[in-house]
């Protein structure tokens, strides 16, 4: 069955540094989101992208974020210079965008750490 | 704005017994989607079902079932006949219809079944 697949699963990184988590969504979706859980608490969304351009974004996704879809198959989060409490669980997910039968599916998860 | 609520953080059970799980939401659209997933000690997120605004049906699949009540804005899950493997944590999700893509999480309950 397809998936959503992200790497790295771990990423320990210094404050200021830039980062990049990578995920390969399902292939026929065409719908992309990027979720965080910071440890011990919910789900909480940070930005949907379609057609190449962002469709959806929280609060939480301010300038030090970006995505973008570099290829075919490849969909990123940048978080230009992390902060301490950028540490969390970042999960990607996809979706058909066909609309009430639509679900979302995630990826494994990458553990960011920023010391 | 939309709001999702899981009373209980944590439930403990002995295995073969029958635990609920309680959902109740926010919303003032007339058209949304409800959602569980589970977030099993390795973190990744499963998505179990989705239930559509428009559609009461309750619905049950193997030892899972789910009661949608909207008269009282609740989505719950039932598992029967608990087991160690249903050990994880139970998110309850929202999302309204549209354009809008957002999934609202609630802050989930940690089950616990014990042997």
């Amino acid at each position: 069955e397809p998936e959503v697949t992200q790497t790295p699963s771990h990423q320990v990184t210094q404050m200021g540094q830039e980062v990049i988590l990578r995920c390969v969504p399902i292939s026929n979706h065409l719908y992309f989101y990027w979720y965080r859980q910071i440890l011990g608490q919910k789900v909480e969304f940070l930005v949907s992208f379609y057609n190449n351009e962002i469709s959806e974004k929280s609060e939480i996704f301010d300038d030090q974020f970006s995505v973008e879809r570099p290829d075919g198959s490849n969909f990123t989060l940048k978080i230009r210079s992390t902060k301490l409490e950028d540490s969390a669980m970042y999960f990607c997910a996809s979706s058909t965008g066909t609309g009430y039968q639509e679900t979302q599916y995630f990826g494994p998860g990458t553990r960011l750490l920023v010391l | 704005a939309q709001k999702v609520t899981q009373a209980q953080t944590e439930i403990s059970v002995v295995e073969k017994e029958d635990v609920t799980l309680d959902c109740v939401y926010e919303t003032r659209d007339t058209t949304y989607y409800l959602f569980w997933y589970k977030q099993p000690p390795s973190g990744e997120l499963v998505f179990l079902i989705r239930r559509n605004s428009f559609d009461e049906q309750n619905e049950i699949s193997g030892r899972y079932s789910w009661n949608f009540q909207k008269s009282t804005s609740s989505f719950n899950f039932t598992i029967t006949a608990s087991q160690v493997v249903d050990s994880a944590v139970y998110f309850c999700a929202l999302r309204i219809g549209g354009s809008a893509r957002q999934l609202t999480f609630g802050s989930g309950t940690q089950l616990t079944v014990l042997p």
